[in-house]
């Protein structure tokens, strides 16, 4: 079954303990990226990559890393959490290859995950 | 600047039609997607529209007007799985998505 597969589904962590929110696709997909959604503001994208070890910034990087080493794996690393990092958080992957035209290059979506720092 | 902008919420009985408007500025256009959202999951794809014109789906259908930079999402004889959040998003020229904060559609019991 094609899907991106998300983990942990709900984290509770304390200020400033680092943590990571694993993200995986089975689509063989090169474009993967990551986005935060808060209430009233809908989707905002953190980071994004075309490919394998080529990443870049979406609309607020500030406080997250990533890494793509691997096709499949897209990773989102908060080095040191504050609490306005409290947010539902989704990873997406799509078949759209950079340089191409798009022609309805969907987005999958993970799970979700609901991450709380107090 | 670039800027999506739909109604935070709207309501409907069952069996309705409602239509959900978008209006989007953008850098450039690729293409204007719908995806619906149920609470607390994941987005999942509506439609994609980049001609002008209406592209039907079953009991949804999505229209796109470039000049106005204007769509609507229809829902027809609205069921209570449809109540959810609609995601209006458009993409720009550097293939990035600019997305709308979302409206969500309650249906009135």
């Amino acid at each position: 079954e094609a899907q991106v597969t998300q983990n942990p589904r709900y984290l509770i962590t304390v200020t400033g303990k680092k943590l990571t929110v694993t993200c995986s696709q089975n689509m063989n997909h090169e474009y993967m990226s990551w986005y935060r959604q808060d209430p009233g503001l809908g989707l905002r994208q953190i980071y994004y990559s075309m490919n394998v070890e080529v990443t870049d910034k979406g609309d607020v990087p500030e406080g997250y890393k990533v890494s793509r080493k691997e096709k499949r794996n897209f990773p989102l690393i908060l080095e040191s959490p504050s609490p306005n990092q409290t947010s539902l958080y989704f990873c997406a992957s799509s078949s759209y290859r950079q340089g191409e035209r798009p022609t309805n290059e969907k987005l999958f979506f993970g799970s979700g995950t609901q991450l709380s720092v107090l | 600047g670039q800027n999506i902008d739909q109604p935070t919420e709207m309501t409907a009985t069952e069996g309705a039609i409602v239509q959900i408007n978008c209006t989007y500025q953008t850098s450039g256009f690729n293409g204007l997607f719908w995806y619906q959202q149920h609470a607390g999951e994941a987005p999942t794809f509506l439609s994609y529209n980049v001609l002008d014109g209406l592209e039907e789906k079953g009991r949804f259908s999505s229209f796109l007007s470039r000049s106005k930079g204007y769509s609507y999402l229809l829902l027809k004889e609205l069921q209570m799985k449809d109540s959810a959040s609609y995601l209006c998003a458009a993409m720009d020229s550097n293939y990035q998505l600019i997305w709308g904060a979302g409206t969500k559609l309650i249906k009135k019991p």
